[in-house]
This record gives C-alpha cells, structure tokens and sequence, in this order.
C-alpha cells in the first residue's frame, strides 16, 4: 500500500518560514492535499490539488509538489498556526484514500 | 453553507453495537461522495471507506472492512457508520467528511464523534 512518511515535528519562531514535507513513491504525479487540525477540532482543509487553497485560507499557506515530495509551507508563522498538520493523496492503484503520519508544528 | 452534523459521544461496553450518524446540509447529498476517517486517542488519521448516497456504493480500506459498515439514509440526507460488535481498540473519534475534487480531496468536515469502549 502507498505510504506518506512526515517529520514528527517542526519547530519555528513566529514571523518565520515552518516547511512540513510529505514524502512518498513518486508523489509529484499524485495530487497531494493539506490539513490543519487544532487540539480538540476536526480536521480543516488548508491546501488542495498541490496548491490551491479553499476560500477563507490565508496565502501565508503554500504547497508544491515534485519527485518523491511534497510541501507545505507556512510563511510568516502565527501563534495560532500552531497545530497538527497531515497530507492526503488518493492512490489511483489501489483506489484507497492515504493519510500522511503527521506533523506538530510548535511555534516557538 | 455546508454542513455535517454528526451524532453525540457514545459510551459502549465491549461486544455492543453501534450505529453513528452524519447529517448534511447545504448542498446536494446524494451528489457528493462521503468519508469517515478515524482518528485513535494521540494518533493520526486513518481513511475508512467511503459512500456515494447517490447508488449506495461503497468502498473500505481493507484495514476496516469487515470490521465496520458504511450505509446511507438518502430521505434524511444522513450516512451511517456501524459496529455489530465493538472493541476496546474501536474507542476513538470518528469524523465524516464529504468529497470533492473528483472524489480526491474532503472538503467539509463534521465535527466528530467520540467513541470509548470499555468494560
């Protein structure tokens, strides 16, 4: 089955640049998909399709996609950016739905 | 505004059944195809299977299947996740979510639903 490994955590000072990477086996010819998910919330989607963001979602939030990785990058980091944040693909192969492991970004 | 409503935190003993519930609004249900993900205490999340309410279809991680069922009231606008017998390791929050972008991405989220499971 098709795996997306994430750094466990990232750390960074506020008004810095946080970049969550989601690696897997060719990822750049999959579609990759973010979510940010605070303590005690559902998940919220931040980035779709590489990197398109849903209305509501502030442009400090980034994604790229090539080779074996994806991005998410967070520009001029927030106190309230503060959260787990997970990629997603849909494996065309086995039709399944593929969650990342997660990152927690920590600001600092 | 679109909108997934799922049903209250549940309480069960071992060897129970459960059947939880998530209601749209907001926009066409029978067009969209929905999602339930689960989500273990401190862990990450886990892709269930999914439902188009429009014909039923179906479709499970084999990491579930089997092991729950996935089913759509059409009238209400309300698709279902059941367990006929539960575990201690079912005890987790379980959200639905609809899916956009050609079935690729979940769009909208419901607010989940806790499950514990404990003798």
């Amino acid at each position: 089955s098709y795996v997306l490994t994430q750094p466990p955590s990232v750390s960074v000072a506020p008004g810095q640049t946080a970049r969550i990477t989601c690696g897997g086996n060719n990822i750049g010819s999959k579609s990759v998909h973010w979510y940010q998910q605070k303590p005690g919330q559902a998940p919220v989607l931040v980035v779709y399709d590489d990197s398109d963001r849903p209305s509501g979602i502030p442009e400090r939030f980034s994604g790229s996609n090539s080779g074996n990785t994806a991005t998410l990058t967070i520009s001029r980091v927030e106190a309230g950016d503060e959260a787990d944040y997970y990629c997603q693909v849909w494996d065309s192969s086995s039709d399944h739905y593929v969650f990342g492991t997660g990152t927690k970004v920590t600001v600092l | 505004e679109v909108q997934l409503v799922q049903s209250g935190a549940e309480v069960k003993k071992p060897g129970e059944s459960l059947k939880i519930s998530c209601k749209g609004s907001g926009y066409n249900f029978t067009s969209y195809w929905i999602g339930w993900v689960r989500q273990m205490p401190g862990k990450g999340l886990e892709w269930m299977g999914i439902i188009y309410p429009g014909d039923s279809d179906t479709r499970y991680s084999p990491s579930f299947e089997g092991q729950v069922t996935i089913s759509v009231d059409k009238p209400i606008s309300t698709a279902y996740l059941q367990w006929s017998s539960l575990k201690a390791s079912d005890t987790a929050m379980y959200y639905c979510a609809r899916l956009e972008g050609g079935e690729s991405y979940f769009d909208y989220w419901g607010q989940g639903t806790l499950v514990t499971v404990s003798s």
